[in-house]
């Protein structure tokens, strides 16, 4: 399996302009997680899908942050307008929840961020 | 509610020298515990997990971690350094549901 499938890799945008991420998990995984990491802040969860169906949005930071998931195999999360402050590099991770409550969960490259 | 504190966020070790990288935990349940490494431009990867049973987790890379439930910690070790182990640790905790709750990180130079 090829794990979690990030695109782009880097991202490098003006302020107020839209940013749109993008993922796709391992197949036969039924849950995705999108995360933030910056130094202040450490690993951040911004939102939980499972089923395709989002669960826990509690992290995502406010209304110009959406993400969407249309099927199993495809996620995407969107900055709309982006600003400086969202510069930081973006986790996709995906697992299979529901079992065994410990199973792992398995993290793309990421995609950094900036915006000037 | 769950949470993470790993002391010390740089550890630098001389390569060749053991390898202690502290993590303790709160769970309002019985945790399961994880530690993940992180290379530079990269995402994270899992080393070792604890669930249940044996509280000595061996992982790869010859990483290994015990749970101490009386102390509530996690703590990762390795005898002998490389260089190629420098890199990001994090330690996690996860309950009985999907949320997975992060430390804060430790870095981890070697040094030759």
């Amino acid at each position: 399996d090829a794990g979690v499938i990030q695109s782009p890799r880097h991202e490098v945008t003006e302020m107020g302009q839209e940013v749109t991420l993008r993922c796709k998990p391992i197949s036969g995984h039924n849950s995705l997680f999108w995360y933030r990491q910056t130094m202040m802040r450490g690993l951040e969860l911004l939102i939980y899908f499972n089923n395709n169906v989002p669960i826990d949005d509690s992290g995502m930071p406010e209304d110009r942050f959406s993400a969407k998931m249309p099927n199993a195999s495809f996620s995407t999360l969107k900055i709309q307008p982006s600003e400086p402050r969202d510069s930081a590099v973006y986790f996709c991770a995906s697992s299979l929840e529901g079992g065994a409550p410990y199973n792992e969960q398995f993290f793309g490259p990421g995609t950094r961020l900036t915006v000037l | 509610a769950q949470s993470v504190t790993q002391l010390g966020s740089h550890v630098s070790v001389s390569e060749g020298a053991l390898v202690l990288l502290r993590c303790n935990y709160s769970s309002s349940v019985p945790p399961y515990l994880f530690w993940y490494v992180q290379y530079p431009n990269q995402g994270l990867q899992l080393l070792l997990k604890y669930t249940t049973g044996a509280t000595l987790v061996k992982g790869i890379n010859g990483f290994e971690a015990e749970f101490k439930k009386s102390e509530t910690s996690f703590h990762l070790t390795k005898p002998t350094a490389h260089m190629s182990d420098a890199a990001e640790y994090f330690c996690a905790v996860k309950g009985s549901n999907y949320k997975l709750t992060f430390g804060k990180g430790t870095l981890l130079t070697v040094n030759p």
